[in-house]
């Protein structure tokens, strides 16, 4: 069946390193959506792409939706400790609306 | 948030109880849905509801049982799990189906 990849599963990066992780599909996506989830929280909605190509950013955070409409990703800049948690992506598929969820990739701040 | 609301927050129950999830959500969404979060399989969608009719149910086993008497309230009825059932149960609704999804704080089970 349809199915997100996402890569890596962990992310282990200093204070201050950028972050990035990626989604890919097996088939062409209407849409992507992108959600945190801090330690021990629920996952929260933090953009949703549409367009072939489209680039988006929200302060340091990227996001990004293939010119193929099959991948996306986000990349971090200069990480901070507020950004621990799960990132998940999670693409639309065109016949019946529904969403498909990549596995994560949690990043971890080394001490 | 307060959007949507779970209740209880944790339970823990035997394989042979029969207990309820309950999702409320305050949003005036159409869509709602229970996911399953465990550390093996970290976010499977278990059901969808939209407008108050089931249009999903993803292989889920028989003794998970959904109910959405109105758009706002979302039921998950247990009965005789199994302990690899323990998990986090996520509520989540948008507006409509394939919209952004606002999620409830999750009711952690376990199954002794």
């Amino acid at each position: 069946g349809q199915q997100v990849m996402q890569i890596p599963q962990y992310q282990h990066v200093q204070e201050g390193e950028d972050f990035t992780t990626y989604c890919n599909s097996s088939t062409t996506l209407s849409n992507i959506q992108w959600y945190k989830q801090r330690p021990g929280g629920h996952p929260v909605f933090l953009i949703q792409l549409v367009k072939s190509g489209e680039v988006k950013k929200q302060k340091r955070l990227t996001f990004q939706f293939g010119e193929a409409k099959k991948n996306s990703s986000l990349h971090i800049t200069a990480t901070q400790t507020t950004d621990v948690g799960t990132y998940f992506c999670a693409g639309m598929r065109d016949s019946n609306y529904q969403l498909i969820w990549g596995a994560g990739t949690k990043l971890i701040i080394k001490p | 948030e307060t959007g949507v609301t779970q209740t209880p927050r944790h339970l823990v129950m035997g394989m042979t109880n029969k207990k309820s999830l309950k999702c409320e959500q305050h949003l005036g969404h159409n869509a709602m849905y229970w996911y399953k979060q465990s550390a093996k399989k970290p976010l499977e969608l278990m059901f969808v509801y939209n407008f108050k009719e089931q249009t999903e149910n993803n292989s889920v086993p028989s003794r998970f049982s959904p109910e959405c008497p109105n758009s706002s309230h979302l039921f998950l009825h247990l009965h005789t799990l199994q302990p690899e059932d323990s998990a986090l149960y996520l509520c989540a609704s948008s507006q409509d189906e394939g919209n952004e999804q606002f999620f409830g704080p999750g009711t952690r089970l376990t199954v002794l």
